[in-house]
């Protein structure tokens, strides 16, 4: 079983196109992120949702919408994709220290 | 907030060589210093942390060094191997907040035959 799933594993799409990426951890975990990793492996933090709540909204542009419907799930909505969008994102959840990461989601915007 | 910095970017060493990373911080209150091995197309993974109230913890080939003093962390391999090739990153957590895992900027790490 999959602790943290993301799907789809790859999204290849236009520019100005709105897509979602969603995410789902079976851990019990109350704390869910989302990190972007850019082509030089920066990773970076996005958002933060702990309990369905937002704790963390880092810089980014309101292009990008997290969603929590329960505590299991943090999708990312992405509207008007624009090529700097291309990215790994990598969905996360944790309690405590223990961060457990999802396989990624690779976007590629052309 | 936190930030955290970390060189090389990237070391090449031979096989059997050992290979040191080495970061440090900014925010004193961050009390957890994980580090993660990212392998091409992967996940990054835990392989190895360490918290504040302790000096150096080993793992087989691995091992990390903190001064908290400093603000230092470090990362050792010893006895490197082929598959010891991939990114690792650290990263620094104050574990007693609503706050997030920061992370370095990653070493490209290459293990030559």
């Amino acid at each position: 079983d999959t602790a943290v799933s993301q799907t789809p594993k790859y999204l290849v799409t236009q520019m100005g196109n709105d897509k979602s990426i969603k995410c789902e951890q079976n851990l019990g975990h109350d704390t869910m992120y989302w990190y972007k990793q850019d082509s030089k492996k920066f990773l970076k933090i996005m958002f933060s949702y702990n309990n369905k709540e937002l704790i963390i909204n880092e810089t980014v542009p309101n292009r990008f919408s997290p969603k929590s419907p329960d505590k299991a799930h943090l999708n990312l909505h992405i509207n008007s994709l624009e090529l700097g969008d291309s990215a790994v994102y990598f969905c996360a959840s944790s309690h405590g220290a223990g961060y457990t990461f999802g396989s990624g989601t690779r976007l590629t915007v052309v | 907030g936190e930030n955290v910095e970390q060189h090389p970017s990237t070391l090449s060493v031979q096989e059997g060589d050992s290979a040191v990373i080495k970061c440090t911080y900014s925010d004193s209150a961050s009390n957890y210093f994980p580090w993660y091995k990212q392998e091409l197309g992967k996940r990054p993974q835990l392989i190895i942390d360490i918290r504040s109230n302790v000096g150096e913890k080993k793992d087989q080939r691995i091992a990390v060094t903190l001064n908290k003093t400093a603000k230092h962390f470090s990362l050792h391999i010893t006895e490197t191997q082929p598959e010891d090739s991939a990114v690792y990153f650290c990263a620094a957590l104050n574990t007693g907040t609503a706050s997030k895992l920061t992370f370095g900027t990653g070493t490209r790490l290459q293990v030559t035959l």
